[in-house]
């Protein structure tokens, strides 16, 4: 069975664009979250969608959105980037939230703003 | 979501020697589960406890959930390289889980 793949791998942006990565969870996981990962602040949730609603949401600023599509693949999106948004962005899919279901990272994103 | 605080957040061994993490929760936990991240990788799964009292172990690696829930340890007898990595016990509700910055376990060969 695949893992969790995220694209791109490395990205380098410069501050006020916007960006948008991707991830495809494990097939038949329908949950899919997405973290930041810093070495100041570690690893901290973002957002989790499970058939194309989000459920819950992290204390993140509006420049930070995601969205998932039909076939649970998953996107998240940040616009007007700022130094501070350099971070590894990983994305974990499961089954379904809850008792039993563990959740599987992919590599994640490394974001670079300059 | 569900605050768990892990201790100690660094921890520098010999090879050979034991290691132990341990992660408290104020309230009542319904299962806790237990990640490691390598340097430079992502969060692998290792493992799910859910009963009270509960003794899981892998290889070298044993996990405990305590009596009331809301504390569980993680041990690594003998550690080796192999183990160096930061391990993660988060807390889960309402959709999200909530990491913290775990335990950084580095060992010296």
């Amino acid at each position: 069975k695949a893992g969790v793949t995220q694209t791109p791998r490395y990205l380098i942006k410069t501050r006020g664009q916007q960006v948008t990565l991707s991830c495809s969870p494990i097939s038949g996981h329908r949950s899919v979250s997405w973290y930041q990962q810093t070495p100041g602040q570690g690893l901290q949730f973002l957002f989790e969608y499970f058939s194309e609603t989000q459920r819950n949401k992290g204390n993140f600023p509006g420049r930070f959105s995601g969205r998932q599509f039909s076939n649970s693949r998953s996107e998240m999106n940040v616009s007007t980037l700022e130094l501070g948004d350099s971070a590894l962005y990983l994305c974990a899919s499961s089954r379904e939230w809850g008792q039993g279901y563990e959740q599987y990272f992919g590599p994640g994103t490394r974001l670079t703003v300059t | 979501g569900q605050q768990v605080m892990q201790i100690p957040q660094y921890q520098h061994v010999q090879e050979g020697e034991d290691f132990t993490t341990y992660c408290n929760s104020s309230t009542t936990l319904s299962n806790i589960q237990w990640y490691k991240q390598r340097p430079g990788g992502h969060p692998v799964f290792l493992i799910q406890l859910v009963k009270s009292g509960e003794v899981k172990k892998q290889k070298r690696l044993t996990f405990q959930f305590g009596e009331a829930k809301k504390n569980s340890s993680l041990h690594i007898t003998a550690t080796q390289t192999t183990d160096v990595g930061t391990y993660f016990c988060p807390g889960g509700s309402n959709y999200k889980l909530t990491f913290g910055k775990g335990t950084l376990l580095t060992v010296n060969p």
